[in-house]
């Protein structure tokens, strides 16, 4: 099982729709949690971090997490054509330091 | 405030030649982490530098290493370079708050071993 698990699409949603990225992390004692963005050919890019149960909003951007369920979630409302990227969930633990483990990442494509 | 900067951007290497690649983080982060990403294997931790120690390391042989100074600037290097070496190499840096540990990428050195 891989510490944390993401779908890799593609996902194809409608420009204006609502896209749904889901993650699952196998630690429990994960503790801070994380999506990037990726353009191809570029770096990842921070857009939202979560740290406690529930939802946090940033714009269009909804971060949802459940550390019962072991699951985060991240909604992109009202999707544009420049949303289409790899969107990489992130999971850290505070170790002595702190150890990130990223997910292989969602493929998005927003059709025009 | 300027991004996290990484040099070279590309780099050619043949089997068996050694590399060295440079990170210089945020100003103000003491937290550098390095990371090799390749298309079959994603992004994937190989260590965490704050105030010049090693803090985590993940699971690549010794022929990876690092270090860190006192102006947090890091470095990383490839000793015996070896074909699945090439890969996009990511430096991130933090602030290394208790109640997170957002990080930062820089552009990401491209190197390929032939």
């Amino acid at each position: 099982q891989k510490e944390v698990e993401q779908n890799s699409g593609p996902l194809s949603v409608p420009e204006g729709a609502i896209a749904s990225l889901n993650c699952t992390y196998s630690d429990r004692v994960s503790q801070s949690f994380f999506w990037y963005r990726q353009y191809s050919g570029k770096s990842p890019e921070l857009i939202m971090s979560i740290y406690s149960n529930g939802d946090k909003e940033d714009g269009r951007f909804t971060a949802q997490l459940n550390k019962a369920s072991q699951y985060v979630s991240l909604l992109i409302r009202d999707s544009q054509p420049s949303d289409s990227a790899t969107y990489l969930c992130a999971v850290s633990r505070n170790t002595g330091g702190f150890k990130t483990i990223f997910g292989a990442g969602t493929r998005l494509f927003v059709k025009a | 405030k300027a991004g996290v900067t990484q040099t070279p951007r590309y780099l050619i290497k043949t089997r068996g030649q050694q590399v060295t690649l440079s990170c210089s983080p945020i100003s103000g982060h003491r937290s550098v982490s390095w990371y090799q990403q390749t298309p079959g294997q994603g992004l994937q931790f190989l260590f965490e530098y704050f105030s010049e120690t090693q803090r985590n390391k993940g699971n690549f042989p010794g022929r990876f290493s690092g270090r860190q100074f006192s102006n947090s600037r890091s470095e990383m290097n490839v000793s015996t370079l070896e074909l699945g070496d090439s890969a996009l190499y990511l430096c991130a840096s933090s602030m290394d708050r208790d109640a997170g540990y957002e990080q930062y990428f820089g552009p990401g050195t491209r190197l390929t071993v032939t």
